[in-house]
């Protein structure tokens, strides 16, 4: 498997403008996380997935931002209108829990990362 | 969620050792994770521990687990400047979640 595979890896945009972020889980893993970067935040966990139902959104900072995962193999995360201060590196990762003598191990893998800038 | 707590820099000499702490709050968690995030790339797992180890050794690194004070630390013996970048420390609370911490930016002087 190629891994977790986002696009674009670079986007630049004017504010206002609607920015659609795409990533591909790694098959067969059922769930799947969006998560944003930030240098005064760190790392933020905005959404994530099971079977293509999200479970938590609480992260998602306002009503500008959306995702939705379709199927099984494919999730967008959307802002719009954009603005400045979305300016960050947002990260999808997926997992597929393993049972290891009746302990989970939840291991996410992680895309290489969209950088966003907003101008 | 759970609170994942992390300092945010970290600065070493080459050649001294490192030490990235953690505190989390959950005390159901499972597993405690480390990842590397180098520049410019994403998160990748580093090393990993079971909640009931109270210390794992791989080569250069070293995680301590003190589950009574819910706190993980990191070691990296002889940090070399390769060894530059963000560590984040992560929980998994046994009911398929992960949390991350914000992360610890390390950087190595020469």
């Amino acid at each position: 498997d190629a891994g977790v595979i986002q696009s674009p890896r670079h986007e630049v945009t004017e504010m206002g403008q609607e920015v659609t972020l795409r990533c591909k889980p790694i098959s067969g893993h059922d769930y799947l996380f969006w998560y944003r970067q930030t240098m005064m935040r760190g790392l933020e966990l905005l959404i994530y997935f099971n079977n293509n139902v999200p479970i938590d959104d609480s992260g998602m900072p306002e009503d500008r931002f959306s995702a939705k995962m379709p199927n099984a193999s494919f999730s967008t995360l959307k802002i719009q209108p954009s603005e400045p201060r979305d300016s960050a590196v947002y990260f999808c990762a997926s997992s597929s829990p393993r049972n290891f003598s009746g302990r989970l191990n939840t291991e996410a893998f992680f895309g290489q990362g969209t950088r966003l800038t907003v101008v | 969620g759970e609170d994942v707590e992390q300092s945010l820099f970290l600065s070493v000499r080459e050649g001294d050792s490192s030490v990235i702490n953690c505190t989390y709050t959950d005390s159901s968690s499972t597993y405690l994770y480390w990842y590397k995030q180098e520049p410019g790339a994403g998160l990748q797992l580093l090393t990993y521990i079971f909640s009931n180890m109270d210390m794992k050794q791989d080569q250069r690194l070293t995680v301590l687990l003190n589950k009574k004070d819910k706190h993980l630390s990191l070691r990296i013996a002889d940090t070399q400047t390769g060894d530059s970048a963000i560590y984040f420390c992560a929980e998994g609370d046994g009911a398929n979640n992960l949390f991350f911490g914000t992360g610890t930016r390390l950087t190595v002087i020469p």
